[in-house]
């Protein structure tokens, strides 16, 4: 079936970074876009951008432009998430989810998405 | 950006009910509107897509309607599997983003 399993739960400190994979099974990697959301505690779903998994061609959220870098790795079929300078406001959990429109269709969805990994950024 | 807002953000329903959730964008989003259930300490699962198509494997108890603005989630025939936080996504433009969350827990 169709899979993102995410790396493993991270602590870091603040000024520090964290890199995030998400390993894809089940269908063909390269023919589909893969994005990263985040999700404080309390606090509801933040979308931080996507790459593309053919191209690696790459669009970020302006929240986030300066401090964050997807890369994706064709022969591993893994996307990976690079946050740097973490803050304390970045711990959340973030996930990866597999963007499922179709180029005649209405905007993006997402489906499946990742486990969640969880990055804590504490001193 | 695009502003989601969601009402009510939870409800007590009982099994068997019939519930409605409302998205509302700050802006005419066309159809650009998806729905996601979302169970304690698990991923979200698409419900809904361009606001009202089914996504495939989705129960048919679960609908969407709307356009522009407005827009809304309906499932019908509460089960216990569908106590659970909903919340709506516009892809319209970017940064898409997402509404807070409706918590429909059992009455």
């Amino acid at each position: 079936q169709v899979q993102l399993v995410q790396s493993g739960a991270e602590v870091k400190k603040p000024g520090a970074s964290v890199k995030v994979s998400c390993k894809a099974s089940g269908y063909t990697f390269i023919r589909y876009t893969v994005h990263w959301m985040r999700q404080a505690p309390g606090q509801r779903l933040e979308w931080m951008g996507w790459i593309n998994g053919a191209s690696g061609i790459t669009k970020y959220s302006q929240e986030f432009q300066d401090r964050v870098t997807f890369t994706r790795d064709t022969s591993a079929n893994t996307a990976s998430m690079e946050l740097r300078s973490l803050k304390s406001e970045d711990t959340a959990i973030y996930y990866c989810a597999r963007d499922v429109s179709t180029p005649e269709s209405y905007g993006s969805w997402f489906d499946p998405w990742g486990q969640g990994t969880l990055v804590t950024v504490s001193s | 950006d695009i502003q989601m807002t969601q009402s009510p953000s939870s409800l007590s329903a009982s099994v068997g009910d019939r519930v409605t959730i409302t998205c509302r964008a700050s802006q005419s989003i066309s159809r650009y509107l998806n729905w996601y259930q979302q169970k304690p300490g698990k991923a979200p699962d698409l419900l809904i897509y361009s606001a009202s198509s089914l996504q495939s494997g989705v129960p048919s108890k679960f609908s969407g309607s709307g356009f522009g603005t407005d827009f809304t989630l309906t499932i019908s025939g509460l089960q216990p599997e569908d106590f659970a936080t909903y919340f709506c996504q516009q892809s319209y433009s970017s940064p898409f983003t997402f509404g807070p969350g409706t918590k429909v827990d059992i009455k």
